[in-house]
């Protein structure tokens, strides 16, 4: 069964203070990672899809990163407005998502 | 603009009766799939459809049933069987069926 687990489930940052989320899977197979956010009351946003290990993607102050065995999601000098519930999620058939790691940033 | 549109975004129901939730998108996706959000929990699959007049259970089918009569619309149906019905639902799409869904804003579901 695939598993997707992610860490920490909460993570409190002061406003400019640069932190890494945690995404570790176990799936054979994997056809692909993805990340999304999540506002409080309102459906996820897809923000990256990673393919193979190795692969990084960027946007604005996230960056996102894949190992053979599990991603990071990396919040550089993180704003208020980056304040939200980060899910991940991993594919062979259906996709599998991940409880989600809630982030509070404060100015 | 284009998008996916669920309602209600709330909903109450008496324990015993059958409601429906409605999902719409005008991104022209073929696949569509319906959601369960519970505090603490991953996204759970309840149904998808790949294709019009065909429908899949996912992993929590027992007590929900859908339709997809139209490309752009996918009901979900919560029956009285459903016995724990108390959540958040979300309705996505995706072209292809690959990773990247499209979600609604989800629709809160509260049994009394």
């Amino acid at each position: 069964e695939d598993q997707v687990t992610q860490s920490p489930e909460a993570l409190r940052l002061q406003e400019g203070e640069s932190s890494s989320l945690n995404c570790s899977y176990t799936v054979s197979g994997l056809r692909g990672l993805f990340w999304y956010r999540q506002d409080p009351g309102k459906g996820p946003e897809f923000l990256f899809t990673l393919y193979s290990a190795g692969e990084e993607k960027e946007k604005e102050r996230l960056k996102a990163t894949l190992t053979k065995k599990e991603s990071f999601l990396h919040i550089t000098a993180p704003k208020p407005e980056d304040s939200a519930t980060y899910l991940c999620a991993v594919q062979r058939g259906k996709l599998s998502f991940g409880a989600g790691t809630t982030v509070t940033v404060r100015a | 603009d284009g998008g996916i549109t669920q309602s209600p975004k709330y909903l109450f129901r008496k324990e015993g009766q059958n409601v429906t939730l409605s999902c719409e998108q005008n991104l022209n996706h073929d696949a569509m799939y319906w959601y369960r959000q519970d505090p603490g929990q991953g996204l759970r699959l309840i149904y998808y459809s790949q294709i019009v007049n065909d429908f899949q259970k996912g992993d929590i089918a027992e007590g929900y049933s859908v339709s997809r009569e139209k490309k752009e619309s996918f009901p979900l149906t919560v029956t009285s069987a459903q016995k724990n019905p108390t959540a958040f639902y979300l309705c996505a799409s995706s072209m292809g069926g690959n990773g990247e869904l499209f979600f609604g804003e989800g629709s809160r579901l509260t049994v009394l």
